[in-house]
């Protein structure tokens, strides 16, 4: 039982480079997030989804898109990437619950992203 | 928009002290979880706080709800090394899931 696993875990890109972040959840977990985490600011949540085939944008979703083709995975898009996207990533998955009362969310290990 | 605030930013401690961060609300709160996230590493659940006023423990560990559920503090007792990390509280949003983090209490604890 791996958790929550993301890949890659640091990655360097150009400019304009595009990029995809996996994220794989073996939970059978409905919800899924994608934060990215800037000193000082917390985490800050970008996309999520609460179910597969659907994706709804959080805080901060420009310049990022996501599909959720498989239950289990998340994928995070870089089209153009830009260094004010230069951050750690991470991904994160709950359980169904109501809005209330949230489930306790389980992250993944990171990825370090350097926009040069 | 609902905000969240914790106090202080940065914490600095000498093994062996005690000390309190703290997480305010600008809205009256359902419920509040916490969360920890060691140096390089990614944010772990602590705990869930429900009901008005409630106080729960883990170990060295002391969190509080307060009682108009706008404020939540999270005390260490006798701190040590293993402290070390940023506290975040996170608090529930108006969708389902979704959870607001605050910007963290940083806390070092020098030998």
């Amino acid at each position: 039982n791996a958790g929550v696993t993301q890949t890659p875990k640091f990655r360097v890109l150009k400019t304009g480079q595009s990029m995809t972040l996996l994220c794989a959840q073996d939970m059978n977990h409905e919800y899924m997030y994608w934060y990215r985490q800037d000193p000082g600011m917390g985490l800050r949540l970008i996309h999520y989804s609460v179910g597969e085939g659907t994706t709804a944008k959080g805080e901060v979703p420009d310049g990022y898109n996501v599909s959720r083709l498989k239950k289990q995975n998340f994928l995070l898009g870089l089209e153009s990437a830009a260094p004010s996207q230069t951050s750690v990533y991470f991904c994160a998955s709950s359980g169904t619950s109501g809005v209330l009362y949230p489930e306790t969310q389980y992250f993944g290990p990171g990825t370090r992203l350097l926009v040069l | 928009g609902q905000q969240v605030m914790q106090i202080p930013q940065y914490q600095h401690v000498q093994e062996g002290e005690d000390f309190t961060t703290y997480c305010n609300s600008s809205t009256t709160l359902s419920n509040i979880q916490w969360y920890k996230q060691r140096p390089g590493g990614h944010p772990v659940f602590l705990i869930q706080l429900v009901k008005s006023g409630e106080v729960k423990k883990q170990k060295r560990l002391t969190f509080q709800f307060g009682e108009a559920k706008k404020n939540s503090s999270l005390h260490i007792t006798a701190t040590q090394t293993t402290d070390v990390g940023t506290y975040f509280c996170a608090v529930p949003t108006d969708s389902w899931g979704k959870l607001q983090f605050g910007a963290g209490t940083q806390v070092v604890v020098t030998p």
